[in-house]
């Protein structure tokens, strides 16, 4: 079954609205989390890396204040769209690990898309 | 950093036969490869995967074999059948990233019965 659930699986969200999208590992501790964003017929782009109670690192060309992470607990990871706009609809992947060296776990992934 | 170059981006086989999938690394540093199946619409999931101190592992019909000194690691799926369809990713994972993954660009595997 599932180790790592993320919840919408879809939104539809009007733009200049927010959505948040949550990423909860089910059965262990994640002291890391990653999110991903992948359009149609593309890889996996990292967008940032989570690690509990600490800011997110984001990687190059991702901008924070667009894209809110927040990693409150070893379960939970949330990302925010803020004012989103229709190029932001994407397949938004997040994925999971105890820690370095670790197996790590992709949730089923959430399509945003904006209006 | 790390970059992950995969070929062919797509490949079609017969019902039964082998496929292999290919991709190369620029991290001599990177410890990590998993590769992973996703379907359409869902998120990735994690086929099997080989750490840097081995050359070779095997699942099943599934194998992968890592050659460090030339940094480049592969896919093989044995007997393939029709649910093998699918797109594959490799990735690596560079030393001392915490976890961060670093994708391939994908393989569209189609196997016809």
């Amino acid at each position: 079954g599932a180790v790592v659930s993320q919840h919408p699986s879809r939104v539809i969200c009007k733009s200049g609205t927010s959505v948040k999208i949550e990423c909860r590992s089910l059965d262990f501790q994640a002291t890391t989390m990653f999110w991903y964003r992948q359009f149609p017929k593309q890889s996996l782009m990292l967008m940032a890396t989570s690690n509990e109670g600490s800011k997110a690192t984001y990687e190059q060309g991702v901008e924070k204040d667009k894209f809110l992470i927040n990693h409150a607990s070893l379960t939970l990871s949330t990302l925010t769209v803020t004012s989103a706009h229709p190029e932001d609809s994407s397949f938004y992947i997040c994925s999971a690990t105890r820690g370095p060296g670790n197996t790590i776990y992709f949730g089923e992934g959430s399509w945003l898309t904006v209006v | 950093g790390e970059n992950v170059e995969q070929h062919p981006s797509t490949l079609s086989v017969q019902e039964g036969d082998s496929a292999v999938i290919k991709c190369t690394y620029s991290d001599s540093a990177s410890n990590y490869f998993p590769w992973y199946k996703q379907e359409l619409g869902k998120g990735p999931q994690l086929i099997i995967d080989i750490r840097s101190n081995v050359g070779e592992k095997k699942d099943q019909r599934i194998a992968v074999t890592l050659n460090k000194t030339a940094k480049h690691f592969s896919l093989h799926i044995t007997e393939t059948q029709p649910e093998d369809s699918a797109v594959y990713f490799c990735a690596a994972s560079p030393l001392n990233q915490g976890g961060k993954l670093i994708f391939g660009q994908g393989t569209e595997l189609s196997v016809k019965p």
